[in-house]
């Protein structure tokens, strides 16, 4: 199986920045998702990562270092209903995607 | 659109008992794919299907069958439920298989085996 690690919890203040540490080992990588799941609701996704570096979205960016086994999701200007948790999901050569325990983040006003 | 959808939403289960989670995409995607979440261990992989007529075994497959008649339904079988497969289900669906393809996941089902 593939070993991914991620914080258990974070909280930050609304208005902050908050970065979510992910990294993996794994076999035959092939990118890397970030998906964010409210309390009682299903996974939505944020974004994909296969080539190293920074990709941006609006209050949202991912990072992956492909060469570290690392990935972090930034974000920024929190709000409150971004208190969630956000699940790092590796993707590899045999067509299956493997989740984080994922981090519950906090947002407190 | 509807998506994903799933039934039942929940379900309290007698040990012993025969239970098929429903799942039905409307997207009109070639995979499908049901996992369990268990608070601290994150989303597993039960079984996945890439494309219909096909099913495979993910990482925790034991005490449950899939089957994948056409492109749209996919249920989930428990042939004789266990305490230990109370958990949450979802299911998921994404356009081509290969995992690099965005998954949608369906609302849940949240599975109690008594």
């Amino acid at each position: 199986g593939q070993n991914i690690d991620q914080p258990t919890e974070m909280t930050a203040t609304e208005g902050a920045i908050v970065q979510i540490n992910c990294t993996y080992q794994t076999s035959g990588f092939n990118g890397l998702f970030w998906y964010q799941q409210h309390a009682g609701e299903a996974p939505t996704f944020l974004s994909y990562n296969v080539l190293d570096g920074l990709e941006e979205k609006g209050r949202f960016s991912s990072f992956l270092s492909r060469s570290k086994g690392y990935s972090y999701l930034l974000l920024k200007e929190l709000q409150m209903k971004d208190s969630a948790s956000y699940l790092c999901a590796v993707t590899t050569n045999d067509y299956k995607l493997s989740f984080g325990a994922g981090t519950t983040v906090t947002v407190r006003a | 659109i509807a998506g994903i959808t799933q039934a039942p939403t929940s379900q309290i289960l007698a040990a012993g008992r025969r239970m098929t989670l429903r799942c039905t995409q409307d997207m009109r995607h070639n995979a499908m794919y049901w996992y369990r979440q268990d608070l601290g261990l994150g989303l597993r992989l039960i079984h996945y299907s890439n494309t219909a007529g096909t099913t495979g075994k993910g990482e925790v497959p034991d005490g449950y069958s899939v089957s994948r008649a056409n492109t749209d339904d996919f249920p989930l079988t428990l042939a004789s439920a266990v305490p230990s497969q109370t958990s949450v289900y979802f299911c998921a669906s994404s356009d081509q298989a290969g995992g690099a393809d965005t998954q949608y996941f369906g609302p849940g089902t949240r599975l109690t085996v008594l």
